[in-house]
């Protein structure tokens, strides 16, 4: 069974700074792997979907990696703002259901 | 393109009620899921649905039902409501019948007094 863990729990930083956001996962036998953020009492946003054929995915100032072999994939926000306070959430397939899987979340805050 | 959508928002319900959580999609998307999610244990798996008249199981099926009832519609329902289906209950969709990039709606919070 497919288990996450993302590290760490939670991350309070001052506007502007570099943040890496970790994630672990068991089964390394995955094609694709979803980053997501959920602002509070809201629904998940996709950020980047990276494919195991791919080493790094950009999007604008996020950039994720993903390392199969060592079953690890890191979300790296560039010049963090405000505006990126929320919980980011790591999602690998659970092949054999079908489905994602997702760890308990990083919160980031963000202070001005 | 409205997305994902979910009806209803918010619904409060006593032990031993039923109801009904619809969810429909207008990206033309084959698969379809529910999770829901809890404090401390992050998403979990209800059910899915790989194409138009499946659905199987996830980690947490007990207590509920699904139906597909067409390619766009992918309702839950609980049949006997209790306290530990208190929970806020998200559905997906993505395009494709295996795991490619997943859609979610915005949510329903539900509490079962």
């Amino acid at each position: 069974k497919q288990e996450v863990t993302q590290i760490p729990a939670a991350l309070s930083v001052p506007e502007g700074e570099n943040l890496v956001l970790n994630c672990s996962f068991t089964d390394s036998a995955i094609y694709n792997l979803q980053w997501f953020r959920q602002d509070p009492g809201k629904g998940l946003t996709s950020l980047l979907l990276i494919q195991s054929s791919q080493r790094e995915q950009t999007s604008g100032r996020l950039n994720a990696s993903l390392d199969k072999s060592s079953g690890r994939s890191t979300l790296y926000i560039a010049a963090s703002q405000p505006g990126d306070s929320a919980t980011y959430l790591c999602a690998p397939p659970d092949t054999g259901r079908r489905a994602l899987t997702f760890g308990s979340g990083t919160r980031l805050q963000v202070q001005p | 393109n409205a997305g994902v959508t979910q009806t209803p928002k918010f619904q409060v319900l006593k032990t031993g009620q039923s109801m009904t959580l619809q969810c429909a999609q207008d990206m033309n998307h084959n698969s379809m899921y529910w999770y829901r999610q809890d404090p401390g244990m992050g998403l979990r798996l209800i059910y899915y649905s790989a194409s138009e008249g499946t659905t199987d199981k996830g980690e947490v099926p007990n207590g509920y039902n699904v139906s597909r009832l067409n390619k766009r519609e992918f309702s839950l329902r609980l049949e006997s409501a209790a306290p530990s289906q208190t929970s806020v209950y998200f559905c997906a969709s993505s395009p494709g019948t295996g795991v490619d990039e997943q859609y979610f709606g915005p949510g329903t919070r539900l509490t079962v007094t």
